[in-house]
């Protein structure tokens, strides 16, 4: 079963330090999202990317940046981290039609944390 | 945007129960409303969601009700087990139709106790 797969799994950086976080999503779906869930939050949307245009962006500062490659998968990449930066990071995939809402998929997530 | 709340935050019932959790959307052109279920440590996975042409949903022991005009869902799970126990999260997309971005509630932690 080829889900969404993010890496790493796992991350600890300090403040200051630049992250990248990467995922593919399932084989077929064209658009991927990214989700930062804080420790007893909800994912909270960070970007959305279909066809390597960014089609949505939501409240979070210019550190955070993201891109998509023509083979579908994203990257997630977060500079001058911050502590408030430690979080669950989920990719979330889906496929995309204009015609209705499209389910999304999450992946397992990494785990930042920054000391 | 979409505003989502969700109730309780915490919930715990004797094995073979039934749980209810609500929620409620600002949104009224929201039109997809999905549940996901959370265990400890694992990524968040769709159980259920309803679009807004039906009023309930139902697959097994889990159910989804929505009530456009009061803008609000529930998820009903009956006879419930010790495996339904981890946190629930209810979502709208934001920008009512938007195909993209989900809005979701804070949860709710369910415990099913043996």
């Amino acid at each position: 079963d080829a889900g969404v797969t993010q890496s790493p799994t796992h991350l600890i950086k300090t403040r200051g330090q630049h992250v990248t976080l990467r995922c593919s999503p399932i084989s077929g779906h064209k658009s991927v999202s990214w989700y930062q869930q804080v420790l007893g939050q909800g994912p909270q949307f960070i970007f959305q990317y279909y066809e390597k245009e960014e089609r949505g962006r939501g409240n979070f500062p210019d550190r955070f940046s993201a891109r998509q490659f023509p083979n579908y998968s994203s990257e997630l990449n977060v500079n001058a981290l911050l502590l408030g930066d430690s979080a669950l990071y989920l990719c979330a995939s889906s496929p995309w039609t204009t015609m209705t809402y499209n389910e999304q998929f999450f992946g397992p997530g990494t785990r930042l944390t920054v000391l | 945007g979409e505003n989502v709340e969700q109730h309780p935050s915490t919930l715990s019932v004797q094995e073979g129960d039934s749980a209810v959790i609500k929620c409620t959307y600002s949104d009224s052109a929201s039109n997809y409303f999905p549940w996901y279920k959370q265990e400890l440590g694992k990524r968040p996975q769709l159980i259920i969601d309803i679009r807004s042409n039906v009023g309930e949903k139902k697959d097994q022991r889990i159910a989804v009700t929505l009530n456009k005009t009061a803008k609000h869902f529930s998820l009903h799970i009956t006879e419930t087990q010790p495996e339904d126990s981890a946190v629930y999260f209810c979502a709208a997309p934001a920008s009512g139709g938007s195909n993209y971005k989900l809005t979701f509630g804070k949860g709710t932690l369910l415990t099913v106790n043996p």
